[in-house]
């Protein structure tokens, strides 16, 4: 099993729509928890941490679940610049996940 | 954003040459990383620094070597490249009291290894 996975997708969404995927991992004592976003042919870029309470930054939802060992991150009313991909980040080693691919359809 | 440059962007080697890229930070971070990407693989950690001087392999480092004798430069080297080596190479900096956590990263480095 790899250390963090994610489905690729693609995630083909209408604008406005709520949409949410997952991250999961395999190292239970992991600590850190991040979610980045990556245009295309672009530099990954911090979205948010996530925290084991759970955390909200405007439309964006992070949430950790530790007992199914995965994180999540929820977008609301997406918008066309919400379309990219999107990088879980677990622990010290930060292992990144291959990315799961979101576009916004008009 | 961060302070963060990578030399040159893009690259064109043959097989067999030596190839040096080039991280140069102005945020005084402690932690900087080299990263390949590929698809279907996503970001692979190569080498990471925790200080000047001090370096760590990563879960991809076969192929690479690299040295950070000045706080805001880190540089990867590829002693002789191999066509596996075609890739998209990010450098990334993070700083924090507790470890090594939120990175922020350079524009990427297009290498071609033909």
């Amino acid at each position: 099993r790899k250390e963090v996975e994610q489905d690729p997708g693609p995630f083909n969404v209408p604008e406005g729509a709520t949409v949410a995927f997952n991250c999961t991992y395999s190292n239970s004592a992991s600590q850190s928890f991040f979610w980045y976003r990556q245009d295309c042919r672009k530099e990954p870029k911090l979205l948010m941490s996530v925290y084991s309470s759970g955390n909200e930054d405007g439309r964006f939802t992070a949430q950790l679940n530790r007992a199914s060992q995965y994180i999540s991150l929820l977008i609301r009313d997406s918008k066309l610049s919400d379309s990219a991909t999107y990088l879980c980040v677990v622990d010290e080693k930060l292992t990144f996940g291959t990315g799961t691919r979101l576009t916004i359809i008009p | 954003d961060a302070g963060i440059t990578q030399s040159p962007r893009h690259k064109v080697t043959e097989t067999g040459t030596p190839v040096t890229l080039r991280c140069h930070q102005t945020e005084n971070h402690r932690y900087m990383y080299w990263y390949r990407q590929d698809p279907g693989h996503g970001l692979r950690l190569i080498h990471y620094s925790y200080g000047v001087k001090d370096t760590d392999k990563g879960e991809v480092s076969d192929g690479y070597s690299v040295s950070r004798s000045k706080t805001e430069d880190f540089l990867l080297t590829l002693e002789s490249a191999t066509s596996s080596q075609t890739s998209v190479y990010f450098c990334a900096i993070s700083e924090s009291a507790n470890g090594p956590y939120e990175q922020y990263f350079g524009p990427g480095t297009r290498l071609t290894v033909t």
